[in-house]
């Protein structure tokens, strides 16, 4: 089935350096979705990319989308306690009628 | 954005007993709405995908009869675990898209346990 790949599966970093995720798709991705999940809490949209070789910034946080629209990435430069979190990517299949399929996530922790 | 609401947040029961949870979407529509089981740690499992004034779609391996979804209304989805077990204890959250391709919103999921 149509699945989406996210590693790593675990991050533990120092205050100050950077954080990378990555996700891959075995098929092609009409858009994907970035969520964060803070500890005991519920997932909350970060970011939707839909273009080939879009790339979006939110402050500290980059975002890229494949060429071919198979894979992404979420970058963080100078990562703060405040980020940590599961972060999440979620694709919607080209064709699908819309269903979201979830990475494994990956879990950020900040040691300061 | 916009605003999905789960309630319980936190519910204990007793193992053989039903629990219901209700996920509504506060501000929109939504004809569809989908419901997750996080265990700890873990990802989010899709479980099935409830559509208004019809049947729900589980995902495979998810016991329908076990987990019943009714999605009645534009705006309130519920999902009730039927003879709970303590195997049944998890996070269950909800979530509703406003635009069919855009972001999902989040309820502040479930926990249950089942003792």
């Amino acid at each position: 089935g149509q699945q989406v790949m996210q590693i790593p599966q675990y991050q533990h970093v120092q205050e100050g350096e950077d954080f990378t995720t990555y996700c891959n798709s075995s098929t092609t991705l009409s858009n994907i979705q970035w969520y964060k999940q803070r500890p005991g809490g519920h997932p909350v949209f970060l970011i939707q990319l839909v273009k080939s070789g879009e790339v979006k910034k939110q402050k500290r946080l980059t975002f890229q989308f494949g060429e071919a629209k198979k894979n992404s990435s979420l970058h963080i430069t100078a990562t703060q306690t405040t980020d940590v979190g599961t972060y999440f990517c979620a694709g919607t299949p080209g064709g699908s009628q819309g269903n979201l399929i979830f990475g494994k996530g990956t879990k950020l922790s900040v040691k300061p | 954005g916009a605003v999905v609401s789960q309630h319980p947040s936190r519910v204990i029961c007793k193992s053989g007993t039903s629990v219901k949870i209700e996920c509504r979407s506060l501000d929109f529509q939504a004809t569809t709405m989908f419901w997750y089981r996080q265990f700890p740690k873990q990802s989010l499992m899709l479980m099935a995908t409830s559509n208004e004034g019809s049947k729900a779609t589980y995902e495979q391996g998810v016991e329908k009869d076990k987990f019943l979804i009714n999605h009645a209304s534009l705006t309130l989805s519920t999902l009730t675990v039927t003879s709970a077990h303590p195997e049944d204890s998890s996070f269950y959250i909800c979530s509703a898209r406003p635009l069919w391709v855009g972001p999902a919103f989040f309820g502040q999921g479930t926990r249950l346990t089942v003792v």
